[in-house]
């Protein structure tokens, strides 16, 4: 079936750092994708979404890639702080049902 | 942020407890989903609606009903709890099914001994 999946368990970088999270995706039909934050204690916050007429939106200090010909999403950090420490899920519509396919997550870790 | 409240927060619970978790929205959206997020099974999608009394289930229904008799309003019932349901139960809105991103709240952490 259809599925969203990282390839990262753990990031871990320096602060000032550009963070890079991959995220692979199975439904070549898919055409809206979606990143989500989130920290501990908290619901998922939305960051970025993409649409798949695009290769490319940015957002502030972040940028979501699209790659539709092998079926993957990054999301770039730019000049990493450590409040970007936190779990980052991208996210998927199920096309005619009310869901969303979330990958596993990926946890940033930001040190100084 | 999105306007979305769950109340309560925290709660323990015995067995065989009826439990109501509540979701309050301020954005109008037609949308309202809830989730339970468990260690290595991610969000899972335990029902939504799709207007006032209008609902459906998600992928793991058992055990759990919904009520919205307003569109602020969805409540989420665990007519009688089992400690199978412990978790952190997340709601979320959207304004469209699959064009716009859902919101989520902060959650409701359910302990049931």
């Amino acid at each position: 079936g259809e599925s969203v999946g990282l390839h990262l368990p753990t990031l871990s970088v320096q602060e000032g750092d550009n963070s890079i999270i991959n995220c692979a995706y199975s439904n070549s039909a898919s055409d809206y994708f979606i990143w989500y934050k989130q920290e501990s204690g908290k619901g998922p916050q939305f960051i970025i979404d993409i649409r798949s007429n695009m290769d490319k939106r940015q957002g502030q200090r972040v940028t979501v890639l699209l790659n539709k010909t092998v079926k993957h999403l990054s999301l770039q950090i730019a000049a990493t702080q450590p409040g970007d420490s936190a779990v980052y899920f991208c996210a998927e519509p199920l096309r005619g049902y009310n869901k969303l396919i979330f990958g596993a997550g990926t946890r940033l870790a930001v040190h100084p | 942020d999105a306007g979305i409240t769950q109340s309560p927060r925290h709660k323990v619970t015995e067995t065989g407890t009826p439990v109501t978790l509540r979701c309050h929205q301020t954005e109008n959206h037609r949308y309202m989903y809830w989730y339970r997020q468990d260690p290595g099974h991610g969000l899972r999608l335990i029902h939504y609606s799709y207007g006032v009394k209008d609902t459906d289930k998600g992928e793991v229904s058992d055990g759990y009903s919904v009520s919205r008799s307003k569109t602020e309003d969805f409540l989420l019932t665990l007519e009688s709890a089992t400690s199978s349901q412990t978790s952190v139960y997340f709601c979320a809105i959207s304004a469209a099914r699959e064009s716009q991103p859902q919101h989520f709240g902060d959650g409701t952490r359910l302990s049931i001994l």
